[in-house]
């Protein structure tokens, strides 16, 4: 299995601003994944963060709105910028280990 | 573009019963498919990983079996419990080196003591 941590669980924001998430995996692995889930919805991935290159964006997912870092191997951060109430979701880190998928336990975004 | 599709999409139960969930996807070509449990406001939880060349997989009282040919997956809960009340959400992936999954719209069951 997989440890996976973010912060913060929870925020609430106001429109315009950028709220940057963290997530911390229990050991090294190549790719990291983001998700969103909006209310409602199912799951929708974001991108992907490789360690050393930039991340690779699923269509309709531009970095200018979601600027993700990927400092090292157990690391990874997500950016929601200039937020609307359109992006109150539940966002989530994800890895992958033996071909298992496993997920942090979300962060949940309220903007007003 | 591989859809995924699960019924019902909620279900009540009285304790104890055994149940069936279902998931269907439109493309056949996939690399392996995973059920997750998902309790409200929280993260998904892995229940069962059943790669392309499997038939089914069990842990506990949940069995999950694969019909790649008919685009075909349930998940069957023995013996249901309060604490099994969740949504229940199942994903397939593409191939091997990718962690995008398609997930479909999930089941929400709700266990009756």
């Amino acid at each position: 299995s997989a440890v996976i941590s973010q912060k913060p669980s929870r925020d609430i924001c106001q429109r315009g601003t950028s709220l940057t998430i963290q997530c911390q995996v229990d050991s090294q692995v190549t790719m990291m994944f983001w998700y969103r889930q909006q209310p409602g919805q199912s799951l929708t991935l974001i991108a992907t963060a490789n360690q050393g290159s930039e991340a690779t964006y699923e269509s309709g997912f531009v970095i200018d709105k979601f600027p993700i870092s990927r400092p090292n191997l157990t690391f990874s951060t997500l950016t929601v910028s200039n937020m609307s109430p359109e992006d109150s979701s539940i966002y989530l880190c994800s890895v992958v280990r033996a071909d298992e998928q496993f997920f942090g336990p979300g962060t949940r975004l309220t903007v007003l | 573009k591989q859809e995924v599709t699960q019924i019902p999409a909620a279900l009540s139960v009285p304790e104890g019963e055994n149940l069936v969930l279902n998931c269907s996807f439109t493309d056949s070509a996939i690399y392996n498919l995973q059920w997750f449990r998902q309790d409200p406001g929280k993260g998904l939880t892995s229940l069962l990983l059943i790669q392309s060349s499997q038939r089914e997989q069990t842990s506990g009282r949940l069995n999950a079996s694969l019909d790649k040919s008919s685009g075909r997956s349930t998940l069957y809960i023995a013996a249901s419990q309060p604490g099994d009340s969740a949504t229940y959400l199942c994903a397939v992936k593409g191939s091997s080196n990718t962690g995008k999954l398609i997930f479909g719209q999930g089941t929400t069951l709700q266990v009756k003591p």
